[in-house]
């Protein structure tokens, strides 16, 4: 059974830094491109990066670009995404998912997601 | 870029059929045939429930179908049952540079 378990959210004052964590198991991690979706309180769901099986690959949204980074411990089975210069609207639950596809692209088959983590900017 | 248009909300009786719109252009919906369709119940993780336009993975009941026209893709769950009210996302691929695009999503009522 594919299981995908996110960690590391918390609250943060805006400007700072977080390090989100996914531990992946039930299936052959490498074998698959990963992604984060995030969802704001009450809101739908918003693609946020993706990152290919070698790592060589790594999209990002317009409104994260710069500001995240999208990494993966193949060895480890764990997804990564460090988050820094937090803003308010960056609040939301942050949801590892699987790909059906080794491919990074076209990425939005995403088969498995984690229960997600909850991300609070705020001072 | 902007997300992809979905109605804030549809409904119908057990037994009936529904169908989600989702529409986006041609730099999105209507060039790939990469959309995909997640369901969603409060509190939950979302649910790949099409691929690929239509496909459906394993485990999703075929009253579950997917198509495109155009710019746009349509969701139709045909025999409602109670347990399909959810919230409904679309989500295509919008090339290199923008990547993914998200509907802002359907709630699905079940009378």
């Amino acid at each position: 059974e594919v299981q995908l378990l996110e960690s590391g959210g918390g609250l943060v004052q805006p400007g700072g830094s977080l390090r989100l964590s996914c531990a992946a198991s039930g299936f052959t991690f490498s074998n698959y491109a990963m992604t984060w979706v995030r969802q704001a309180p009450g809101k739908g769901l918003e693609w946020v990066s993706a990152i290919s099986v070698t790592s060589v690959d790594t999209f990002y949204a317009d409104s994260v670009k710069g500001r995240f980074t999208i990494s993966r411990d193949n060895s480890k089975n764990t997804l990564y995404l460090r988050m820094s210069s937090l803003r308010a609207e960056d609040t939301a639950i942050y949801y590892c998912s699987k790909d059906r596809r080794s491919a990074v692209a076209p990425a939005v088959s995403l088969d498995s997601w984690g229960q997600g983590t909850l991300v609070t900017v705020s001072s | 870029q902007s997300a992809l248009t979905q109605p804030r909300s549809v409904s119908g009786s057990p037994g009936q059929s529904v169908t989600i719109s989702c529409t986006g252009t041609s730099s999105d919906v209507g060039v790939y045939n990469y959309v995909s369709w997640y369901q969603q119940h409060p509190g939950k993780a979302p649910k790949l429930m099409i691929y690929d336009v239509s496909k459906r993975p394993s485990g999703v009941p075929d009253r579950f179908s997917g198509s495109n026209s155009g710019n746009t893709a349509s969701l139709t769950i045909s025999g409602l049952h109670a347990e399909d009210e959810a919230d409904y996302f679309c989500c295509s691929y919008a090339g290199s540079y923008t990547f993914v695009l998200f509907g802002g999503g359907t709630k699905l009522t079940v009378l």
